[in-house]
Parts: structure tokens; sequence; C-alpha cells
């Protein structure tokens, strides 16, 4: 299975800062990498696909780069409403297929 | 609006049985595959299953296989899981959750969840 490292695993910012999340792959998987942003006591909401591509509707704060094994969020002029867990997922081979859509451990964003 | 709604969890027995349910509407059910995803409180995110758009084609995560069984009825614009010898360890708030593919590419992303149905498994 390909396995995806996050980091830092949590982090404290202020209102205003800018965040980055890095997430690595355990082998390429081109760009089919996305990333997902949960508050607590909801369900998670997909912020980024392909890696770098906004979903419709997330502000233009969030942003993501990265391709191979290699990938960051980026989330400028943080706002109350981003403090939140970031998860990466990478979907290389979809299933019903033999490698599994997984996710990364997650990553908190707290206030400072 | 997309809505999928799980329903069927609850207490359990460790090693007895649990079928959950996921009503889906606001979309066309049976273009998309559609999967399940659980989380324990707390914990990160755990795929658990998917399955195509007509059902003849599915997968599980290896904690699972064998044992959860998916399936879905686009008749009834339903998705389900059957599980089956629970154990301690399956304990986790299950999602159902609809997968699409970008028009540009084909990029495989998961965009809607359901809020989740708890399972506790416990004597």
């Amino acid at each position: 299975d390909i396995q995806l490292t996050q980091s830092p695993s949590s982090l404290s910012a202020s209102i205003g800062d800018r965040v980055t999340i890095t997430c690595r792959a355990s082998q390429r998987i081109s760009n089919h990498l996305n990333w997902y942003q949960q508050k607590p006591g909801k369900a998670p909401n997909i912020l980024i696909y392909a890696a770098s591509s906004l979903q419709s509707g997330v502000p233009s704060r969030f942003s993501a780069t990265g391709s191979g094994t290699d990938f960051s969020l980026t989330i400028s002029n943080l706002r109350p409403e981003d403090f939140a867990t970031y998860y990466c997922q990478q979907t290389f081979e979809t299933p019903p297929t033999t490698t599994f859509p997984t996710f990364g451990q997650g990553t908190k964003v707290e206030v400072k | 609006e997309v809505q999928l709604v799980e329903s069927g969890g609850g207490l359990v027995q460790p090693g007895r049985s649990l079928r959950l349910s996921c009503a889906a509407s606001g979309f066309t059910f049976e273009n998309y595959a559609m999967h399940w995803i659980r989380q324990v409180p707390g914990k990160g995110l755990e795929w658990v299953s998917g399955v195509n758009w007509n059902g003849d084609s599915v997968a599980y995560a290896d904690s699972v296989k064998g044992r959860f069984t998916i399936s879905r009825d686009n008749a009834k614009n339903s998705l389900f899981l059957q599980m089956n010898s629970l154990r301690v360890e399956d304990m986790a708030l299950y999602y159902c959750v609809k997968a699409t593919r970008s028009a540009v590419a084909g990029y495989y992303y998961f965009d809607y969840w359901g809020q989740g149905i708890l399972v506790t498994v416990s004597s």
C-alpha cells in the first residue's frame, strides 16, 4: 500500500499567519493527491484535488502544490474558521483495484 | 443538494453482525462509485471499502476483507455495508462517501460525505 506521511502532526498559529503542511508519499503518485479539512464533530470536506486544483467554493487562501512524492498545502492569511485538522489522501490507483485510497495521519492546526 | 444519510449503527457484541445503510439523494446515484470510510473518534481516517457505479466491482481494506461486504441498490439510491464477525477494533464512526472524477483528466476524489454513524463493539 502507498503510505502518506504528513508533517507536522500539529502546529500552532495565529490569525493572519501563513501555514504550510507537507505530505510525502512512499512511492510516486504523479499528482493524484487530495486535501481535506475536518472540523470537530463534522465530516471531512474536500479542499484540493489533483494536487493543486481548488474545489469549487473553497476560498482562494487555500493553495497546494506538488507532484511525485512531495506535496504541500498552504493556508495564507489564516482565519478563525481554518482551525481544523487537515488530511492528505492519495488516489493513484482508485478502487476497486489493488491500491487503496490511503490518508495521511492528519495535521491539526491550533490557535497559538 | 447532495445528501448522504447513514443508519444502522449502534452497540453490538464482538463476533456479532451489523448492517449499515446509506440513503443518497440530490444526485444521480447510479453514476458514481461509493465508499465507506471510518474514523475512530479523535483519530485519523481509514478507507474501508468501495464499490463501482453498478456494483460489479468492489474492494476492501485488508483489515475488513472477508468480514465486511459492500453493496448498493441503484433503484433505491442506497449503499450498504454488511459487517460480520465484528471486532473491538472495528468500533468507529462510519462515513458514507460519494466519489467523483474531475471533468479534466478524471482525477478521483471524495466530494460528499455523510455525517457518519457510530458503531460500538463491546461486550
